[in-house]
């Protein structure tokens, strides 16, 4: 499996204020994923990230609010804008290997708080 | 929609003690089935899946699952809990929504292995 790298690991952000999150990848993948994990809770899909297209949102979620940019087949930003407390939560990003029988493997993620 | 279920959210077990962890399914067609656990401040990482075959699926740290189309279950198991697996561990299903893959994640169940 691709080995997956997130930056930042962990922040504190005030309220109103924007954060990119990075995700690198050290091998080329076709599909990348993130994930949201508010506190205390399972993962939910934001958005499919495909290189050379818009990303994919899920429902729920808006481009406005996670802007996500896919420059090349190794790496992703998501991007958390006007932030409000209730966007604490780890957020992860994630790529499919080439079998495409759905496993996805998942980097350390990114825990936000937001104050 | 595809979904699973983890009815709950903390299992208790002593160490040396068989352990399960349970989940079940809803699926229309044949189910792609996933286990991740995740330990504290870290991201997910894959343990095993089923695809096909074998209803019996054996995957990392000792850790294996029982695939019962019947029950419509799958749930988690090893033969002698230890105190490291203490963690908290998903289950999830294959769905193919708008032309591609995604994993619908469960609601988690926090195992805890006691000494």
């Amino acid at each position: 499996s691709a080995v997956i790298s997130q930056k930042p690991s962990r922040d504190i952000c005030q309220r109103g204020t924007s954060l990119t999150i990075q995700c690198q990848v050290d091998s080329q993948v076709t599909m990348m994923f993130w994930y949201r994990q508010q506190p205390g809770q399972s993962l939910t899909l934001i958005a499919t990230a495909n290189q050379g297209s818009e990303a994919t949102y899920e429902s729920g979620f808006v481009i406005d609010k996670f802007p996500i940019s896919r420059p090349n087949l190794t790496f992703s930003t998501l991007t958390v804008s006007n932030m409000s407390p209730e966007d604490s939560s780890i957020y992860l990003c994630s790529d499919r290997p080439a079998s495409n029988t759905g496993e996805l493997f998942f980097g350390e993620g990114s825990r936000l708080t937001v104050l | 929609a595809q979904s699973v279920a983890q009815p709950e959210d903390q299992v208790n077990v002593a160490e040396g003690n068989p352990l399960t962890v349970k989940c079940t399914y809803s699926v229309s067609g044949n189910p792609y089935l996933f286990w991740y656990v995740q330990y504290p401040n870290r991201g997910l990482q894959f343990l095993l899946k089923y695809i096909t075959g074998d209803n019996l699926v054996k995957g990392s740290y000792g850790f294996e699952a029982e695939f019962n189309k019947s029950q419509t279950s799958f749930h988690l198991k090893k033969p002698s809990a230890l105190v490291s697996d203490s963690a908290l561990y998903f289950c999830a299903v294959r769905e193919n929504s708008g032309g591609y893959n995604k994993l619908i994640f469960g609601a988690g169940t926090r195992l805890a292995v006691h000494p």
